[in-house]
């Protein structure tokens, strides 16, 4: 079974643009979440999807939102990037979401906000 | 809401020496625990979970975790560690019957020194 896929590895974007993030889970997986990942705060939750409907969600601003296709495939968009946007953002996957379930992680994207 | 706390940045211990990760946590409701480890350049991977049953939980590579409810604990362990477990260590911790929210730690630098 292929492993999470994350799509690009990394992206240099400047201020102000906006960024598109993909993410396949893997085959079956109905449930996607995204993460943050920073030196100092560690990982961040973002929301999670399931079955094309935002399930969960956490603390940040509108300027990140997302979507979850029919096919489980998930994007994540940031607007009007911020130098603070910089950071690696991984997506992982699971059969149902579940609280037990245990999460695969893909390689994630690495952001940089010039 | 729920948190949890991963005191130390980085942990160092010589080869074949017991390693101990520590990790505390709090949630209301009954916690649901986890371990990932992630390698540089890579994402995470799934350690070991915590859900319910017996304390003592095994997991991949020889590394085990007990839960300690009255310290609201999850300390990572490992009787003999190997210069390859040097990696970022992640403690995770979700309210058990809800969905993916998962809080993780700041994360907790292993470096196995040969």
């Amino acid at each position: 079974k292929a492993g999470v896929t994350q799509t690009p590895r990394y992206l240099i974007k400047t201020r102000g643009q906006q960024v598109t993030l993909s993410c396949s889970p893997i085959s079956g997986h109905r449930s996607v979440s995204w993460y943050q990942q920073t030196p100092g705060q560690g990982l961040q939750f973002l929301f999670e999807y399931f079955s094309e409907t935002q399930r969960n969600k956490g603390n940040f601003p509108g300027r990140f939102s997302g979507r979850q296709f029919s096919n489980s495939r998930s994007e994540m968009n940031v607007s009007t990037l911020e130098l603070g946007d910089s950071a690696l953002y991984l997506c992982a996957s699971s059969l149902e979401g579940a609280s037990n379930e245990k999460l695969f992680f893909g390689s994630g994207t690495q952001l940089s906000v010039l | 809401a729920q948190s949890v706390a991963q005191p130390e940045d980085q942990v160092n211990v010589a080869e074949g020496n017991p390693l101990t990760v520590k990790c505390t946590y709090s949630v209301s409701g009954n916690p649901y625990l986890f371990w990932y480890v992630q390698y540089p350049n890579r994402g995470l991977q799934f350690l070991l979970k915590y859900i319910t049953g017996d304390n003592l939980v095994k997991g991949s590579y020889g590394f085990e975790a007990e839960f300690n409810k009255s310290q609201t604990s999850f300390h990572l362990k490992k009787p003999s560690a190997l210069v390859s477990d040097s990696a970022l260590y992640f403690c995770a911790v979700i309210s058990s019957g809800g969905y993916q929210k998962v809080t993780f730690g700041i994360g907790t630098k292993l470096q196995v020194i040969p």
